[in-house]
């Protein structure tokens, strides 16, 4: 059964920083990984998905990587910027259909 | 393309009554799902179908829960009777040939 987990639970930084938020599965078998943001009292936005036969997933400052012998995937979010504070959350697939989710980062970028 | 439609945004019943959640997918994707989320267990699949046929209901967690997909364009999540325990956010989601999710923007229950 595929588990997965993120830390640090939340995260705060100034303004301008660079940032890695962090997903770690136990199921190596994975199929894809995918990423998404909660803004509070909102859906989930969908920010990068990352199939099992790449490695890496670029979108405007937003970079995520799937290293799936480790068993763990990174956010990289460049030259943050306060619109960024939001809930991270990182999905593995349980085979080809389920989607399994971690708890979430919750990031807050301070001006 | 308006993205995956919820209904109610929100809805406060009391105990005892039944409660139906409805959810329009993206035209042309062949998978529903519906998620939960509470503050304690985070987010969690309840069913999926897949064209329309239920494939896997084994995150539905009581009888009082069950899930219909008449048609492609249409899903209800019905609880009868509610129960407080009930209370939490309902998403729906579907899924198309890219494999990506994409999200509705869930349905907040309350149960007094």
């Amino acid at each position: 059964k595929q588990e997965v987990t993120q830390i640090p639970a939340a995260l705060s930084v100034p303004e301008g920083e660079n940032l890695v938020l962090n997903c770690s599965f136990t199921d190596s078998a994975i199929y894809n990984l995918q990423w998404f943001r909660q803004d509070p009292g909102k859906g989930l936005t969908s920010l990068l998905l990352i199939q099992s036969s790449q490695r890496e997933q670029t979108s405007g400052r937003l970079n995520a990587s799937l290293d799936k012998s480790s068993g763990r995937s990174t956010l990289y979010i460049a030259a943050s910027q306060p619109g960024d504070s939001a809930t991270y959350l990182c999905a593995a697939f349980q085979g080809a259909q389920k989607l399994v989710f971690g708890q979430g980062t919750r990031l807050t970028i301070n001006p | 393309d308006a993205g995956v439609i919820q209904s109610p945004r929100h809805e406060v019943t009391e105990m005892g009554q039944e409660v139906t959640l409805r959810c329009k997918p993206i035209s042309g994707h062949d998978y529903l799902f519906w998620y939960r989320q509470t503050m304690m267990r985070g987010l969690e699949l309840l069913i999926y179908f897949n064209n329309n046929v239920p494939i896997d209901d084994s995150g539905m967690p009581e009888d009082r829960f069950s899930a219909k997909m008449p048609n492609a364009s249409f899903s209800t999540l019905k609880i009868q009777p509610s129960e407080p325990r009930d209370s939490a956010v309902y998403f729906c989601a579907s899924r198309g040939d890219n494999y990506g999710y994409t999200f509705g923007s869930g349905t907040r229950l309350t149960v007094v």
